[in-house]
């Protein structure tokens, strides 16, 4: 079993709607969780981080940690063509980060 | 302020040969990280740095290495090429070795041929 698992997608939705992206992950010794946005033939971009559980908010963004389902969230309000990107999310680990497989997502104009 | 510099972006190399890859941190940040990326393993972590020492390994090969300088500067190499090698290889610099905020290079495309 991988330590974070999230569906590759692809996803597809339209302008505007709300995406719901979703990970789950075992070995919680580490308190902090990442989401990072890759556009193509580009480096990973860190999106947000949580520390432990609950949520942050940034902008059009939301990211949600409930570790006692070990679920991670990331919401994208009124979605935009740009925000057409793979999304990574990612856990802490011992001096390093330990990602999800990451997942697909378009936003049709 | 300048952001993570990967070189080369681009790579083709033979099977057997032998490939190193250097990053230069964001200024100030005293950690490196590498990871290889694949469409079927996804982001997979290689090694850690922090003050020139290595903190961390991922799970592979020896043919894999790297290292740190003084200035932070990273290099990996990469010995014996396989085809499998194929990857991005992105380096992401931290300010210390904790990589809660861990901002990635544009990465190198290494193409095993």
């Amino acid at each position: 079993q991988k330590e974070v698992e999230q569906d590759p997608g692809p996803l597809s939705v339209p302008e505007g709607a709300i995406v719901s992206l979703n990970c789950t992950y075992s070995n919680s010794a580490f308190q902090y969780f990442m989401w990072y946005r890759q556009y193509s033939r580009k480096g990973p971009e860190l999106l947000m981080y949580t520390y432990s559980s609950g949520n942050k908010e940034d902008g059009r963004f939301t990211a949600q940690v409930d570790k006692s389902s070990k679920y991670i969230s990331l919401f994208i309000r009124d979605s935009q063509p740009s925000d057409s990107a793979t999304y990574l999310c990612a856990k802490q680990g011992a001096q390093k980060l330990v990602f999800g497989q990451g997942t697909r997502l378009t936003i049709n104009p | 302020k300048a952001g993570v510099t990967q070189t080369p972006r681009y790579l083709i190399k033979t099977r057997g040969q032998q490939v190193t890859l250097s990053c230069s941190p964001i200024s100030g940040h005293r950690s490196v990280s590498w990871y290889q990326q694949t469409p079927g393993q996804g982001l997979q972590f290689l090694f850690e740095y922090f003050s020139e020492t290595q903190r961390n390994k991922g799970n592979f090969p020896g043919r894999f290495s790297g290292r740190q300088f003084s200035n932070s500067r990273s290099e990996m190499n990469v010995s014996t090429l396989e085809l499998g090698d194929s990857a991005l290889y992105l380096c992401a610099s931290s300010l210390s070795w904790l990589p809660t905020e861990a901002f990635f290079g544009q990465g190198t495309r290494l193409t095993v041929v």
